[in-house]
């Protein structure tokens, strides 16, 4: 069975620094794609990027880009969201999700739900 | 930059009833569509890929066609456990969703 279970809720002040993760079971890690959704309260899902661990190949949206960075430990089978400075419209519940064709995201995590809030 | 538009944004509908939901795309595709379900509080889970093929699991009520530039889910006769909102996504886009509430 397929798996991916995600750290828990964060409560952080803007400016400070955040790592969320997404252990991944049930398969083969490094021959799937490992993409992040965010989706902010009452609104709608947002393609954040994704990586494909075995090479580590990665694509943000350009929405995304360099404001966050993915990345995966294959030792572990784990992926990663982090932040390096957090501003309050970071706030929204961030899911992981898994493809095996780059297109179709077939199985998702619970949803990490991040907080920014002075 | 490919841009992907459901609707309606939301629809009220009696069980039982047939409910088509529409996903246009602002340019012919290259690549399929999917569809997902989401409740509150819940991630969202895939329908259909490619189109047309059910996910593991998921009812044959629901289907998922394409004309043109139009794609469209179809739940043939809705349950209760389908009060939702739908997502569609081509690549790397999802569309706003549609909110599919008890009439």
């Amino acid at each position: 069975e397929v798996q991916l279970i995600q750290s828990g809720a964060e409560v952080k002040k803007p400016g400070e620094s955040l790592t969320i993760s997404c252990q991944i079971s049930g398969y083969n890690f490094r021959s799937q794609w490992i993409g992040w959704v965010r989706q902010m309260p009452g609104r709608g899902l947002e393609w954040m990027g994704f990586i494909f661990p075995g090479d580590s190949d990665t694509r943000y949206s350009p929405s995304f880009q360099g404001q966050v960075t993915i990345s995966a430990d294959k030792s572990v089978s784990t992926a990663y969201l982090r932040w390096t400075s957090l501003k309050a419209s970071d706030t929204a519940t961030y899911y992981c999700a898994s493809s095996g064709t780059a297109s179709t995201f077939d199985f998702w995590g619970q949803g990490t739900l991040v907080i920014v809030s002075s | 930059e490919i841009v992907v538009t459901q609707s309606p944004a939301t629809l009220s509908v009696s069980p039982g009833e047939r409910v088509t939901l529409s996903c246009r795309a602002s340019q012919r595709l290259t690549n399929t569509v999917a569809w997902f379900q989401q409740k509150p509080g819940q991630a969202p889970r895939l329908l259909i890929s490619d189109t047309a093929t059910r996910a593991t699991g998921i009812p044959a009520r629901f289907s998922g066609s394409v004309s043109g530039t139009d794609f469209t889910l179809t739940i043939s006769s809705l349950q209760s456990e389908d009060f939702a909102v739908y997502y569609c996504q081509h690549y790397r886009t999802f569309g706003q969703g549609t909110r599919v509430e008890i009439k």
